[in-house]
């Protein structure tokens, strides 16, 4: 059983479009993220969300916009596509937030043309 | 602000030995701090969590050390092995309760037979 799953692994898509990413864990955590890593493979949190709370990297454009229709998901919407969002975003969980593991899904790569 | 480095950026050994990743950190004031592996193509694995209040941990042939005051740790690797090829990255918590991590670039190991 996958614990963090997401989808799709792989999305090629055209500049100015409306895309949406799916994250789905079922390991009953409370807290989930989502990271990009960059051409470079750097590594850097765009958000974190429990049901009380979303926390948003000031760097993130507001394109980009988390949705969570219940505590085992968490989709990502992004708007308006642009290249320099050409990236793997990757989905994690993790229970309780900062003192806890985080667990990471397989990643999306997201090309933009 | 909170700053995640990682050296060397890439280290090639032969099967057997012992080796040594480093990490070091700006901010002491961390929860704790996680030590991932990243396999090309894949997600993050998770491989030991150190909390703040803890010196170091072990799990296998890894040992993870801690030392806040001088915001620095190692991950220890005992007898490499080919499968250990990969990029290990650590993180730290920070900005809340909620655990977004900071990552450094990481260290990408190259084990040969």
């Amino acid at each position: 059983d996958t614990a963090v799953s997401q989808t799709p692994k792989y999305l090629v898509t055209q500049m100015g479009n409306d895309k949406s990413i799916k994250c789905e864990q079922n390991l009953g955590h409370d807290t989930m993220y989502w990271y990009k890593q960059d051409s470079k493979k750097f590594l850097k949190i765009m958000f974190s969300y429990n049901n009380k709370e979303l926390i948003i990297n000031e760097t993130v454009p507001n394109r980009f916009s988390p949705k969570s229709p219940d505590k085992a998901h968490l989709n990502l919407h992004i708007n308006s596509l642009e290249l320099g969002d050409s990236a793997v975003y990757f989905c994690a969980s993790s229970q309780g937030g900062a003192n806890q593991p985080q667990h990471f899904g397989d990643g999306t790569r997201l090309s933009i043309l | 602000k909170q700053e995640v480095t990682q050296i060397p950026a890439a280290l090639s050994v032969p099967e057997g030995e012992n080796l040594v990743l480093n990490c070091s950190f700006t901010d002491s004031a961390i929860y704790n701090l996680q030590w991932f592996r990243q396999d090309p193509g894949k997600g993050l694995t998770s491989l030991l969590l150190i909390q703040s209040s803890q010196r170091e941990q072990t799990s296998g042939r890894l040992n993870a050390s801690l030392d806040k005051s001088s915001g620095r740790s190692t991950l220890y690797i005992a007898a490499s092995q080919p499968g250990d090829s990969a990029t290990y990255l650590c993180a730290v918590p920070y900005g809340g309760s909620q655990g977004n991590l900071i990552f450094g670039k990481g260290t990408k190991l190259s084990v040969k037979p």
